[in-house]
């Protein structure tokens, strides 16, 4: 079993939708939480982090987290056509050091 | 941000021979920087963490002698495959941090597409 699962997709959604992106973990020491971007052949980029539970905020994106479940989500309200790239889930017990990362969600925003 | 640059972006090679790939972080320190390695349509898997002026420390089933990384400055590491071979071929990207304690972001440099024929 993998520590990190997260469904490949892709996923394709209109312009305007409201996206969730969702990762499962089973490494109960991880308590940070990220989420990339990597657009094709670029490193990921970070969109937001979260330590431990919680929710967190920032522009169109939101992030989830949920350690009892075992469960992170990522969800982008008025998607956008920029907003197609693959997104990355990350998480670590510690920090930014040692990352494990999820496949990756393909996602694809028409307009 | 910080930037992270990776050189070259993408490498032919033949089979047995050895290729570098280079890391720089270009407005900070990086006391530690790693490598991932990225096969199509699966995760980022982390290759090693290298230290500036230290020996690399590399995750369990990675050959050191085979990818020998080097962290000569507090700018620059780099990665050679040593006697590349077809299933070699990967996306190489590599990450910095400012501080060791890793309660920074790894910044990501944009990959090295390595292709061994």
């Amino acid at each position: 079993q993998k520590e990190v699962e997260q469904d490949p997709g892709p996923l394709s959604v209109p312009e305007g939708a409201i996206v969730s992106l969702n990762c499962t973990y089973s490494n109960s020491a991880f308590q940070y939480f990220m989420w990339y971007r990597q657009y094709s052949r670029k490193g990921p980029e970070l969109l937001m982090y979260t330590y431990s539970s919680g929710n967190k905020e920032d522009g169109r994106f939101t992030a989830q987290v949920d350690k009892s479940s075992k469960y992170i989500s990522l969800f982008i309200r008025d998607s956008q056509p920029s907003d197609s790239a693959t997104y990355l889930c990350a998480m670590s017990a510690r920090g930014f050091q040692k990352l494990v990362f999820g496949t990756g969600t393909r996602l694809l925003v028409s307009p | 941000g910080a930037v992270v640059s990776q050189h070259p972006s993408r490498v032919i090679c033949k089979s047995g021979t050895s290729v570098k790939i280079e890391c720089r972080s270009l407005d900070f320190q990086a006391t530690t920087m790693f490598w991932y390695r990225q096969f199509p349509k699966q995760s980022l898997m982390l290759m090693a963490t290298s230290n500036e002026g230290s020996k690399a420390t590399y995750e369990q089933g990675v050959e050191k002698d085979k990818f020998l990384i080097n962290h000569a400055s507090l700018t620059l590491s780099t990665l050679t495959v040593t006697s590349a071979h077809p299933e070699d071929s990967s996306f190489y990207i590599c990450s910095a941090t400012t501080e060791g304690r890793g309660t920074d972001t790894q910044y990501f440099g944009p990959g090295t597409r390595l292709t061994v024929l």
